[in-house]
């Protein structure tokens, strides 16, 4: 089993639509969730974190972290069609390791 | 503000050729540097990360190296490269805390091994 799970995708929705990226993960021992927004050809750039459980909301962007379910998701409201991306989920802070655990990425299409 | 920097952006290079990618940060000290690769429509594999200078640690038995010659600087080398190391680089850095906290990442480094 992979540490971390993520839906490829391809996930297309039309312009204005709530749309709900998911990841599962399999070490409780995890503190630190992260989501990233990566633009083809470019580095991944840090959109959300969140330490433990519990919601956090940046505008349009609303993260949120069940640890009973080891469960993560990004919901992203009113989406654009600048908001087409790979998006990646990452989780860290097992103490002792350095280590950062990735999803594979969904890749977002939002259509105008 | 803390800004990362990798070059080149693109490069081209022949199998068996060697190989040096450069990795700065800037606006921060004793951060934990990490080098990825990811391939074609896969997720980021770690390659080497470092928790300060001269300490690199080896995910991926490769023929690849890393280096930390200074606090800010990491180097990714090859002394022949092969076809399978062909990618996107990634580098990126975190506050030095036991893996705690953000990562966050360069611009990366498009590697097309002909």
């Amino acid at each position: 089993q992979k540490e971390v799970e993520q839906d490829p995708g391809p996930l297309s929705v039309p312009e204005g639509a709530i749309v709900s990226l998911n990841c599962t993960y399999s070490n409780s021992a995890f503190q630190y969730f992260m989501w990233y927004r990566q633009y083809s050809r470019k580095g991944p750039e840090l959109l959300m974190y969140t330490y433990s459980s519990g919601n956090k909301e940046d505008g349009r962007f609303t993260a949120q972290v069940d640890k009973s379910s080891k469960y993560i998701s990004l919901f992203i409201r009113d989406s654009q069609p600048s908001d087409s991306a790979t998006y990646l989920c990452a989780m860290s802070g097992v103490w002792g390791t350095y280590k950062y655990i990735f999803g594979t990425g969904t890749r977002l299409k939002v259509l105008a | 503000s803390q800004t990362i920097h990798q070059w080149p952006a693109t490069l081209v290079q022949p199998v068996g050729s060697p190989l040096s990618l450069e990795c700065t940060v800037e606006g921060t000290s004793n951060p934990n540097l990490y080098w990825y690769r990811q391939a074609a429509g896969r997720g980021l594999q770690l390659l080497f990360y470092s928790v300060g200078i001269g300490q690199i640690s080896s995910e991926v038995p490769q023929n690849l190296s890393a280096s930390r010659p200074q606090d800010r600087q990491f180097i990714l080398s090859s002394k022949k490269l092969l076809l399978s190391d062909s990618g996107f680089y990634l580098c990126a850095w975190s506050v030095q805390t036991s893996g705690l906290g953000t990562q966050y990442f360069g611009p990366g480094t498009r590697l097309l091994v002909l």
